[in-house]
């Protein structure tokens, strides 16, 4: 059971276009709905997180917004640049009660933004 | 501040052996996970330490144990490597309930 659903599979974007993944979560627990971008041969490295409380947070050119009766959430990169070719990664975990915290993750969306 | 390390980089292994792979905390963190991430696939949960106990498990069998030091470092271990052990292990250390960050990761190839 995939608890977490990510799209698209890849995205090619020009270069100061917005670039827009989607992900959608079936356990109604989650509380907690990070962003990770992963270069090739490196680690997943935190982008930016939301909580259930707020539709939407922006952080520079980052953007995630929420949905929480649809269970859905997006990030959305605005002036997309070459430096931002990586594949993101959406997760969710739950983060109260007593919970060990695991990530759950996306398949993840190969970006690529052409210049 | 430190990151999170691990080591070794990359390592090569023969079916049936033994591997030990390690990770540092970085500074402050208390809580260690590790991932195992296949080629294509997003990060899959394998279990967590906080202060030096098991604090929870993902779906992989016995063989892949765990342990967690007084200063927050942690080793992860697999006995009778398999093919299908060949992946990218990742750690990611927090202060429990806080934002995880990872490390590098090691690749592990399996032949």
């Amino acid at each position: 059971q995939q608890q977490v659903k990510q799209s698209p599979q890849s995205l090619i974007v020009q270069k100061g276009g917005i670039s827009i993944i989607n992900c959608a979560y079936e356990n109604t627990a989650f509380d907690y709905f990070p962003w990770y971008q992963q270069f090739p041969g490196k680690g997943p490295a935190l982008l930016i997180a939301i909580r259930p409380d707020v539709s939407e947070k922006k952080e520079g050119r980052f953007t995630i917004s929420f949905n929480k009766s649809a269970k859905q959430f997006s990030l959305h990169i605005m002036d997309s640049q070459p430096g931002d070719s990586a594949t993101y990664f959406c997760a969710a975990s739950i983060n109260s009660g007593g919970s060990n915290y695991k990530l759950t993750f996306g398949k993840g969306t190969l970006l690529t933004v052409n210049p | 501040e430190t990151g999170v390390t691990q080591s070794p980089t990359h390592l090569i292994k023969t079916r049936g052996q033994q591997v030990t792979l390690r990770c540092s905390s970085q500074s402050g963190h208390n809580t260690v996970s590790w991932y195992q991430q296949a080629l294509g696939q997003g990060p899959q949960f394998i279990f967590q330490y906080y202060r030096e106990e098991e604090n929870g498990r993902g779906n992989f069998p016995p063989r892949f144990s765990g342990l967690q030091f007084p200063n927050y470092s942690s080793e992860l271990n697999v006995n009778a490597l398999e093919l299908d052990d060949s992946a990218l292990y990742l750690c990611a250390s927090s202060l429990k309930g806080n934002e995880q960050y990872f490390g590098p990761g090691t690749r592990l190839t399996v032949t």
